[in-house]
């Protein structure tokens, strides 16, 4: 059962433009919302990250949108450039005593046209 | 240089087999898990640990171990690999819940 959904799983936009990623998830005791951005031939690395306290979170061209009620939340990439086409992936955190089990989305790879 | 380190990075093996990939990390990450990646799935979660001799199952635990020993290591071990385990693997590192920065070049394991 994936407990984290994410759309659309490729995404083509023009230099300039806006890119957007949705998920949703279904578990509400997750507690950490992290979006990864992963190169061919490369490991993950955490771009940007929520607390489902906070609506919105904006790093330079990089912002989530959560929507707790709805269970949802969105990374927006503004100015898209050609480098940051990658494969992205949202995810969803739950701590316990042992430590973080994270979820992940089945991934969205972006292509950025110049 | 602050780095997660696996090996080996790629592996061909035969059913049945065991086998171990390794990973450390020099950060004094508290926090470790280990990922598998296969195509239209994304990243799954196997194990992870917040400390030595504390592990946990992730999400696609079977078939797999792992202990946490040191500190600074968390091996996966294939008991008995099958070819449903072909995939590429991932570990992580971090320092707290909130970092999940961390994670190693990927091993890329066949199983025949």
């Amino acid at each position: 059962q994936q407990q984290v959904k994410q759309s659309p799983q490729s995404l083509i936009v023009q230099k300039g433009g806006i890119s957007i990623i949705n998920c949703a998830y279904e578990n509400t005791a997750f507690d950490y919302f992290p979006w990864y951005q992963q190169f061919p031939g490369k490991g993950p690395a955490l771009l940007i990250a929520i607390r489902p306290d906070v609506s919105e979170k904006k790093e330079g061209r990089f912002t989530i949108s959560f929507n707790k009620s709805a269970k949802q939340f969105s990374l927006h990439i503004m100015d898209s450039q050609p480098g940051d086409s990658a494969t992205y992936f949202c995810a969803a955190s739950l701590y316990n005593n042992a430590g973080n089990m994270l979820t992940f989305g089945g991934g969205t790879r972006l292509m950025v046209k110049p | 240089e602050a780095q997660v380190t696996q090996n080996p990075r790629y592996l061909i093996t035969v059913t049945g087999k065991k086998l171990t990939v390794t990973c450390s990390q020099n950060m004094n990450h508290e926090y470790m898990s280990w990922y598998r990646q296969d195509p239209g799935l994304g990243l799954r979660q196997i194990y992870y640990s917040m400390n030595v001799e504390v592990t946990d199952k992730g999400d696609v635990p079977e078939g797999y171990k792992v202990s946490r020993k040191e500190k600074r290591n968390f091996p996966l071990i294939l008991e008995s690999p099958s070819p449903n385990q072909t995939s590429l693997y991932f570990c992580a590192s971090s320092l707290h819940q909130t970092d999940l920065a961390f994670f190693g070049q990927g091993t890329r394991l066949t199983v025949v």
